[in-house]
């Protein structure tokens, strides 16, 4: 089965604070993904990644930024936690597969308050 | 770019009956695939259901059926004999080929299965 970790379930930071959320999947899979979900807004995605140390903006990447520098981890950073960022944070992972579809894992999520 | 709607918030369904959650979509691209995933009460998401929009056939996966309607970018799911554990939050979501492999999702529809 198809794994996708991350690091912790429940964040609480103060503004300000400088914030790293990661993500390990364990089934060698060149694309991940960082979404957040709100209410009411679904999930929006805010960085990709389809290899080792390449990154593309997704919709709303402002305030963020990544980081993947091994296949398996993608990490999100905060570089300075705002209210406004207070979200449930997921990751996810998929295969490049020619002529089918990007089916992606998900990760558990985490909720993340900032104060 | 591609838009994914889902105007029904919140539905309900008795235990062993029928539900249909419903989708519609925007895109211009001819080549796309559309999932339905679910979202349990802190558990991860995971997909349910996945349609090819080259494929007529609706998709079906046990008690889970989609009605694709290709002209009318529609993409209900209908779920059958409905189960306690299938309440949870269910998105719609599209990968569109020109897409770089990101989906975009709806906004999401809460489930209650009443027993």
């Amino acid at each position: 089965d198809v794994k996708v970790t991350q690091s912790s379930r429940y964040l609480v930071k103060r503004t300000g604070e400088k914030v790293f959320l990661e993500c390990v999947q364990d089934m060698d899979h060149e694309n991940m993904f960082w979404y957040r979900q709100d209410p009411g807004l679904g999930l929006r995605l805010i960085y990709f990644s389809y290899d080792v140390k390449m990154k593309e903006k997704g919709d709303i990447p402002e305030g963020y930024s990544v980081s993947r520098e091994k296949k398996e981890r993608f990490s999100l950073i905060l570089e300075s936690a705002s209210t406004n960022q207070t979200s449930m944070y997921l990751c996810a992972s998929s295969q490049t597969k020619f002529g089918g579809s990007y089916e992606q894992y998900f990760g558990p999520g985490t909720r993340l308050t900032v104060t | 770019a591609q838009t994914v709607t889902q105007s029904q918030p919140e539905m309900s369904v008795q235990e062993a009956e029928t539900v249909t959650l419903s989708c519609t979509y925007d895109t211009s691209e001819s080549d796309y695939y559309l999932f339905w995933y679910k979202q349990p009460p802190s558990r991860q998401m995971i997909l349910v259901i996945r349609q090819e929009a080259y494929k007529q056939q609706n998709a079906t996966e046990n008690r889970f059926s989609v009605n694709f309607q290709k002209a009318a970018k529609s993409f209900s799911l209908k779920i059958s004999d409905s189960q306690l554990g299938d309440a949870a939050m269910y998105f719609c979501a599209m990968e569109a080929s020109g897409s770089a492999r990101q989906l975009t999702f709806g906004s999401g529809t809460q489930l209650t299965v009443l027993p």
